[in-house]
């Protein structure tokens, strides 16, 4: 499957755990990596691989995967984490990308 | 620290081509890396379009793949995106990203501004 699955919206108190997940069968066999986007602006790398950030990120930020789903979690989410956050990662043939559809985080 | 800018034409008419450039700063695209094209039609999410290495080797959306071109020039530092055929459909903001490429693991780890490119008459 070429596909990745993202439930659109997500809501968290402020200061609170947040989980967004993925779901794909190429998860299986790739890491996902995740992207903060904010309205009008560039996506933002947030976390590639088995759990890395890069420089710059806030470590509240955390990934993880277990089987067909990788998972991103904000611990102690903060008002400006309030945005879309996107995962990525190449499909079942290893050499074409996909994106998820998407998951708009808001911060109550 | 590296950058990437996006140029070219914001409004394309119906089947013409659509030309995008992306020029690298900071980095010499022949020193190694994959490099990206992603578009984002208004309110929707990202759609990957196609990467290439700097030896000129290229991945491409199968969706999109009979249309797509993207081509490396290392005597620039830039690579380009062509798009033919274009349809108000295409209408989106193209982003080109730097690729790290790992084993079982990789990530779009710079991004470009992105550059808004509208398809009408």
């Amino acid at each position: 499957s070429s596909e990745l699955t993202q439930d659109p919206a997500v809501s968290v108190a402020l200061g609170q755990t947040v989980r967004i997940t993925c779901q794909g069968d190429s998860l299986r066999s790739y890491y996902a990596s995740w992207y903060q986007q904010k309205p009008g602006q560039a996506p933002v790398l947030v976390i590639y691989g088995k759990n890395n950030r890069p420089s710059g990120i806030p470590d509240r930020f955390s990934g993880s995967s277990s089987g067909n789903t990788a998972s991103l979690t904000i611990t102690g989410a903060q008002a400006e984490d309030e945005a879309d956050y996107y995962c990525n990662s190449r499909d079942s043939s290893g050499n074409r990308w996909v994106f998820g559809g998407g998951t708009k985080l808001t911060v109550l | 620290q590296v950058q990437l800018q996006e140029s070219g034409p914001g409004l394309v008419k119906p089947s013409e081509t659509l030309s995008l450039t992306c020029a690298v700063s900071g980095y010499s695209i022949s020193s190694g890396y994959y490099w990206g094209w992603i578009r984002q039609p208004p309110g929707k999410g990202l759609e990957w379009i196609g990467s290439i290495y700097h030896s000129g080797s290229t991945y491409y959306n199968p969706s999109l793949k009979s249309r797509v071109t993207i081509s490396v020039d290392t005597s620039k530092n830039q690579f380009s995106l062509k798009l033919s055929s274009v349809t108000a459909a295409d209408t989106a903001v193209y982003y080109c990203a730097r690729l790290w490429f790992g084993e079982s693991d990789d990530a779009f780890d710079i991004w470009g501004q992105g550059t808004m490119v509208t398809v009408s008459s």
